[in-house]
This record gives structure tokens, C-alpha cells and sequence, in this order.
């Protein structure tokens, strides 16, 4: 069936550093790929998404490739911020195209 | 995108009694939500499908005499929690998709 697997965290990070958390996954065909944000004490945001193979999604400094041969879809900031502090999610589309599949989060902290 | 809200954002009640979660798409007439949970340092699970005006699918492992959904309108889609218990505390979180999916704040429930 289909999942998702993410680094576990938590991430701590300083301001202005190099960003990966990985993401990789197990799908039939080549499903859409998404990398979802929580604030603290918000909802669930689309952060990027790629939908096939190749494609690079970005959003606010933040980028992922879909990349088939690995099946992964690494999320990277060149240089994060303390506003960056959230729990990231990675997630695909289930087969029937109407569900998400989620990783189980990432969370990140960032100190100045 | 899609504006989804949800009510409450927290409730706290007793175990045994039923709990009425709400969500809403405020801007865009949704025949299909979806009800995640997410419990700590856990993913988002999918709970179930919510069609408009017809039964809502359910994923395999949930209780669906546990869990009732109703979505009788293109903008509304409760979920009831029946009989809660300790173990049913945990943050609920429903969607819709419009080209992608769009998340509702969540809902926290604790069950004492």
C-alpha cells in the first residue's frame, strides 16, 4: 500500500542554516507529492507540491524535487529563519486521487 | 484556495458523553470532506470520507458507530464522537479539496 516515511526530529537548527529533512515514500504509479506546514497553534498549510516525476515545487525558500528513481521528495531551505519553527509533513495522493497520505512530521526548531 | 473552519477549536468533556465536532467550507461548495485525527507525535490518520447526502466511507480499523458523519449540506460536515472516552482524545482535523486540499484548524478534544 501506500506511505510515507520522514526523518525523525526534532531538527534544531540556528538562523541562516542549510535545511534537509528527507522524505521518501511507497506508491503504485507516481502519485502527487506535498509538503505540509503547521504553525503552532495553526492548521495544516500547503506548503509545495510537485505532481510528477522531475517536477520541483517551491514555496517561500523552500524546495523539493520529485525525484521517481529514489522515490523522495526531500524538502530544503538554504537558510532557515526562526519563523520557519513549524511541524513539516510530507504527503501523497492516494490512488483514487482523493486522499492524503501523510508522513508522520517533522518538527523543526529554529534559534537565533 | 478554500477557507475550511471547524467548531469547537477545543472541548473538554466528561467520558460517556457525545462530543459534535463542526466543519464548514466558508467559500467553496464541497460534496466530498475528509475527517483526519492526529494523535501526539503522530501523523495524520485518515478517518473518513464525508459524501454529501449520501453514507460516509470509512477506513478500515474505525468505528463507524463510534464516529458518526453527517454532511448534509454542500458546506457542513459534523462529526460525532459517541460515548467518548479517554482514548478518543486526540485532535480531529477535516478538509476538503479544491484542485488541492485545504485543511480546518482542528478540533481537540480531551475526554476525562
Amino acid at each position: 500500500g501506500n506511505s510515507v516515511t520522514q526523518m525523525e526530529g526534532p531538527v534544531t537548527l540556528s538562523e541562516e542554516a542549510f535545511l534537509t529533512i528527507n522524505c521518501t515514500y511507497t506508491a503504485t504509479g507516481y502519485p502527487s507529492l506535498f509538503w505540509y506546514v503547521q504553525y503552532p497553534g495553526e492548521g495544516l498549510q500547503l506548503l509545495l507540491k510537485a505532481t510528477k516525476a522531475d517536477d520541483k515545487g517551491s514555496n517561500k525558500g523552500f524546495e523539493a524535487t520529485y525525484r521517481k528513481e529514489t522515490t523522495s521528495f526531500h524538502l530544503e531551505k538554504g537558510s532557515v529563519q526562526v519563523s520557519d519553527s513549524a511541524v513539516y509533513f510530507c504527503a501523497l495522493l492516494n490512488q483514487a486521487g482523493t486522499a492524503l497520505i501523510f508522513g508522520k512530521g517533522t518538527t523543526l526548531s529554529v534559534s537565533s | 484556495g478554500a477557507v475550511v473552519s471547524q467548531h469547537p477549536s477545543w472541548v473538554i468533556c466528561k467520558s460517556g458523553t457525545s462530543v459534535k465536532i463542526e466543519c464548514r467550507s466558508l467559500d467553496f461548495q464541497a460534496t466530498t470532506m475528509f475527517w483526519y485525527r492526529q494523535f501526539p507525535k503522530k501523523s495524520l490518520m485518515l478517518m473518513a470520507t464525508s459524501n454529501e447526502g449520501s453514507k460516509a466511507t470509512y477506513e478500515q480499523g474505525v468505528e463507524k458507530d463510534k464516529f458518526l458523519i453527517n454532511h448534509a449540506s454542500l458546506t457542513l460536515s459534523t462529526l460525532t464522537v459517541t460515548s467518548a472516552h479517554p482514548e478518543d482524545s486526540s485532535f480531529y482535523i477535516c478538509s476538503v479539496t479544491e484542485e488541492t486540499q485545504y485543511f480546518g484548524p482542528g478540533t481537540r478534544l480531551l475526554v476525562l
